[in-house]
């Protein structure tokens, strides 16, 4: 069974300062890992995800995660917070890069604030 | 990029009716579309997987009967939600499994209201 721990339901951050949206995975097998993010009614929209490719991924709206094995741990980072980054934030884990049998198991959402 | 079409974003219904939530493939096929329900400031639960062609799989504590999956075609899935009650009011968003390189595609999400 997989599963997803986000620490910290809401993170609040400065505009211009470094955003740190944590998550831990639990997988028995080798994880691929999402970030997606979700703006008040509406869907989501894949960040960056991590497929056994390179540990550092790169995702659009100058985000980029790096996968640990080691910590289990694939925190979401930027280096400068725009207030456009206000929303919910939420990493996923799954069985394949989208190509296994399974739906992403989704951890509970971080609220990422920016404060001005 | 893959693009999946929800409709309709926002619907209200009397309890006791039925409720048709469409999801749509637009550039690519979808042999697999998930469903899930989101309750306000929640998380995603996945509800069910719908194949093209075959039964859909429930999650566990999902009442088939009453949240009917169709995938009558690689395109199109659907979510009816029979005989709604107030507690059903949720979001509900679909998710197909995109082309190589992409993963995971949503739509933009339905917002039910049972009155």
């Amino acid at each position: 069974a997989q599963s997803v721990t986000q620490l910290g339901s809401h993170v609040s951050v400065s505009e211009g300062a470094l955003v740190l949206l944590r998550c831990n995975y639990s997988s028995s097998v080798p994880p691929y890992l999402f970030w997606y993010v979700q703006y008040p009614n509406q869907g989501l929209q894949l960040l960056l995800k991590y497929t056994s490719a390179a540990t550092l991924v790169k995702g659009i709206n100058g985000f980029e995660a790096e996968f640990k094995k080691s910590e289990t741990s694939f925190h979401l980072t930027k280096p400068s917070a725009h207030m456009s980054d206000a929303a919910e934030y939420f990493c996923a884990v799954s069985d394949g890069s989208g190509g296994g049998a399974d739906g992403l198991t989704f951890g509970k959402g971080t609220h990422l604030i920016i404060q001005p | 990029g893959a693009v999946v079409s929800q409709h309709p974003s926002r619907v209200i219904c009397k309890s006791g009716t039925s409720v048709k939530i469409e999801c749509r493939s637009l550039d690519f096929q979808a042999t697999t579309m998930f469903w899930y329900r989101q309750f306000p400031k929640q998380s995603l639960m996945l509800m069910a997987t719908s194949n093209e062609g075959s039964k859909a799989t429930y999650e566990q504590g999902v009442e088939k009967d009453k949240f009917l999956i169709n995938h009558a075609s690689l395109t199109l899935s659907t979510l009816t939600v029979t005989s709604a009650h107030p507690e059903d009011s949720s979001f509900y968003i679909c998710s197909a499994r995109s082309p190589p390189g992409v993963g995971y595609t949503f739509g933009s999400g339905t917002r039910l209201t049972v009155v």
